[in-house]
């Protein structure tokens, strides 16, 4: 079974400042992928990065980034610059990858984080 | 333009009714899933389709439905059976696959969602 952990129900930060919200994983595949979604208040989720478990690099989108630490079992998404349209509340995610596994395709969710931009 | 649409945005059921909700993509996408979504929470998956005329259940199948019957279209019924329907519900596409040995991230692609109140 997969779990994923998103200890800060809220988080504050100041324009321009960088961000970091926590994500902390659990799994018994071998092979998974980790993402990351923002979710406007409008409701859309919108895709942000994706790490694989395999990636010897961790993966930066623009602003984003995710801080991948396999043996703490930790995918930690840093906005830099951060910008107000950046409200909004974000999804750590994980995806089985091994074929045949029971989690294979399915994204397991965590409770989100919400983060607020001030100007 | 490629996406997914679900519709209505709003529904409204009566106790005691089924509904269906629509999810179509034009994506070409093999995978659809449907997500429920309670409020501060993160998304919960219903159902999922890996190919068509084929599903399986997800953690909160109960008092839910779905078919496959066409690669574009993934429809979820949400019966009277389902004691607590009143939710957002996403759907969601992927490509799906692997590619080249290493897990393609394929990430799943998500719809605007319905809100659903049960009166």
């Amino acid at each position: 079974a997969q779990k994923i952990t998103q200890t800060q129900p809220g988080m504050f930060v100041q324009e321009k400042e960088a961000v970091t919200l926590d994500c902390t994983y659990d799994t018994s595949d071998p092979s998974y992928g980790l993402f990351w979604y923002k979710q406007p208040s409008s409701g859309e989720m919108i895709f942000l990065i994706y790490q694989g478990s395999y990636d010897q690099q961790n993966a930066t989108e623009g602003r984003y980034s995710l801080n991948f630490q396999k043996a703490r079992k930790s995918a930690n998404l840093v906005i830099s610059a951060s910008q107000l349209g950046d409200s909004a509340m974000y999804f750590c995610a994980m995806r089985g990858d091994n074929a045949g596994g029971t989690s294979y395709g399915k994204l397991t969710f965590g409770q989100g984080t919400i983060l607020t931009v001030h100007p | 333009d490629g996406g997914i649409t679900q519709s209505p945005k709003y529904l409204f059921r009566k106790e005691g009714q089924n509904v269906t909700l629509s999810c179509e993509q034009n994506l070409n996408h093999d995978a659809m899933y449907w997500y429920r979504q309670d409020p501060g929470q993160g998304l919960r998956l219903i159902y999922y389709s890996q190919i068509v005329n084929d599903f399986q259940k997800g953690d909160i199948a109960e008092g839910y439905s779905v078919s496959r019957e066409k690669k574009e279209s993934f429809p979820l019924t949400v019966t009277s059976a389902q004691k607590n329907p009143t939710a957002f519900y996403l759907c969601a596409s992927r490509k799906g696959g692997l590619a080249g040995g290493n897990p393609s991230y394929n990430e799943q692609f998500f719809g605007p969602g319905t809100r659903l109140t049960v009166l």
